[in-house]
């Protein structure tokens, strides 16, 4: 089944470790990107976003991602986290594959950052 | 800037209630989604209208329906409750004028089914 995926459901990292996050995709055709962000008891925020053009993507607060379409992945990654960076992670996709408007999440990794 | 704006922000039913969710976009917007999040859940779509028409179809159960009205805003009706129903509840939207738009999403409703 097409689906989104991210392989790291639990992730804990110390202050000033590197993250990476992955994320794989199985739709084929166009798609358009996302990382969204889940900081406990509050709704989604956008990171970042990928359309088109350069497949290394800037986001806020220090966020990026590289769009790699040969492996259909989409990996968030930040030089140094913090602890205020504990949060839920979800990468998602739009396929558009029949023009339909559909955004799919994957499960989401759970990000501690410890002090 | 004016964000989607979701009502109630908590609500608690009894099983085999009803509850309505209501959902404001953002000014101009003119596609509307809803998003179910379980708990430890991925958010999962149940349904989305584009200028007031359904325009795409999740995992909705027939017990809920929802529709967009002639200003836009959405509303989510959800009947015979079942426990199963408590969840956070998302509504996003957007602008279809182009592939390159995303979602912007609202607070949700957290839903507590008792």
């Amino acid at each position: 089944a097409q689906s989104v995926s991210q392989h790291n459901h639990h992730v804990i990292l110390s202050e000033a470790a590197s993250l990476e996050l992955g994320c794989n995709y199985s739709y084929g055709g166009t798609v358009n990107l996302f990382w969204y962000v889940q900081y406990p008891g509050q709704h989604l925020q956008l990171l970042l976003k990928y359309f088109s053009g350069d497949p290394l993507v800037k986001g806020i607060k220090g966020f990026e991602a590289e769009f790699i379409k040969s492996k259909f992945s989409f990996n968030l990654r930040k030089p140094s986290v913090q602890w205020s960076d504990t949060a839920e992670y979800f990468c998602a996709v739009i396929p558009w594959m029949d023009s339909s408007y559909k955004l799919i999440f994957g499960s989401g990794t759970r990000l501690l950052v410890r002090p | 800037a004016a964000g989607v704006i979701q009502s109630p922000r908590h609500l608690i039913k009894e099983k085999r209630e009803t509850a309505t969710l209501k959902c404001y976009p953002i000014p101009r917007h003119d596609t509307v989604y809803w998003y179910q999040q379980g708990p430890g859940q991925d958010p999962q779509f149940l349904i989305s209208f584009y200028e007031k028409m359904q325009s795409d179809k999740g995992s909705i159960p027939d017990r809920f329906s929802a529709q967009q009205f002639s200003d836009y805003h959405s509303e989510l009706n959800m009947s015979s409750l079942e426990l199963g129903d408590s969840a956070l509840y998302f509504c996003a939207s957007s602008l279809l004028d182009s592939m390159n738009t995303e979602a912007f999403f609202g607070q949700g409703t957290r839903l507590t089914v008792v």
